[in-house]
């Protein structure tokens, strides 16, 4: 039972590259959610999923897109990276919101 | 502006001292949450507490929710090293459907031998 995982751990992009992040549990959790950490500012919902194949937009979507195609998975893409999203990127899932699994996170640096 | 206000920023602290940890907002939550974050790792829960007054203690922590359901403190008693970490309160909204959490900036507590 290796809980939530996110891959990869760290990734440096230029300006204008894209990536997808990948987040998986084995949990069977139904909720899913994407934050990013920025010094000082705490964990600011990205995006989260209430379900497979649903996705809803959280407190900064901005710059960002997501899938749910299966349970257990969660994609966070970035079409074209901005340094404004350096940051620190944590998934977590949920089995019926309120108690979060996080998992280890992604460092990311856009140059 | 951060819905949830932590108090203090930063703590460091010797081995065996007590510290209390703030979290405050306007707004009253259905749930509030304490999670506590070390380096290069995801938070964990350390607690939920729901009702008003409530109060929960885990071992040498102690933690409380006010009645007004606004705010919570984290109080930990004779703290030791491995309580170093980064200290985080969320709380889900009363008008929030899918449990979405906010989180404070938290709360940075060094404790050394």
């Amino acid at each position: 039972n290796a809980g939530v995982t996110q891959t990869p751990k760290f990734r440096v992009l230029k300006t204008g590259q894209s990536m997808t992040l990948l987040c998986a549990q084995d949990m069977n959790h139904e909720y899913m959610y994407w934050y990013r950490q920025d010094p000082g500012m705490g964990l600011r919902l990205i995006h989260y999923s209430v379900g497979e194949g649903t996705t809803a937009k959280g407190e900064v979507p901005d710059g960002y897109n997501v899938s749910r195609l299966k349970k257990q998975n969660f994609l966070l893409g970035l079409e074209s990276a901005a340094p404004s999203q350096t940051s620190v990127y944590f998934c977590a899932s949920s089995p019926l919101a309120y108690t979060q699994y996080f998992g280890p996170g992604t460092r990311l640096t856009v140059l | 502006t951060q819905l949830l206000e932590q108090s203090p920023q930063f703590l460091s602290i010797q081995e065996g001292e007590n510290l209390t940890v703030y979290c405050n907002s306007s707004s009253v939550f259905s749930s509030l949450q304490w999670y506590r974050q070390e380096p290069g790792e995801g938070p964990v829960l350390l607690v939920t507490v729901v009702t008003g007054g409530e109060v929960k203690k885990l071992k040498r922590l102690t933690f409380q929710f006010g009645d007004a359901r606004k705010d919570s403190s984290l109080h930990i008693t004779a703290a030791q090293p491995g309580d170093t970490g980064l200290y985080l309160c969320a709380a889900v909204s009363l008008t929030d459907s899918w449990g979405k959490l906010q989180f404070g900036a938290g709360t940075q507590v060094v404790v050394t031998p």
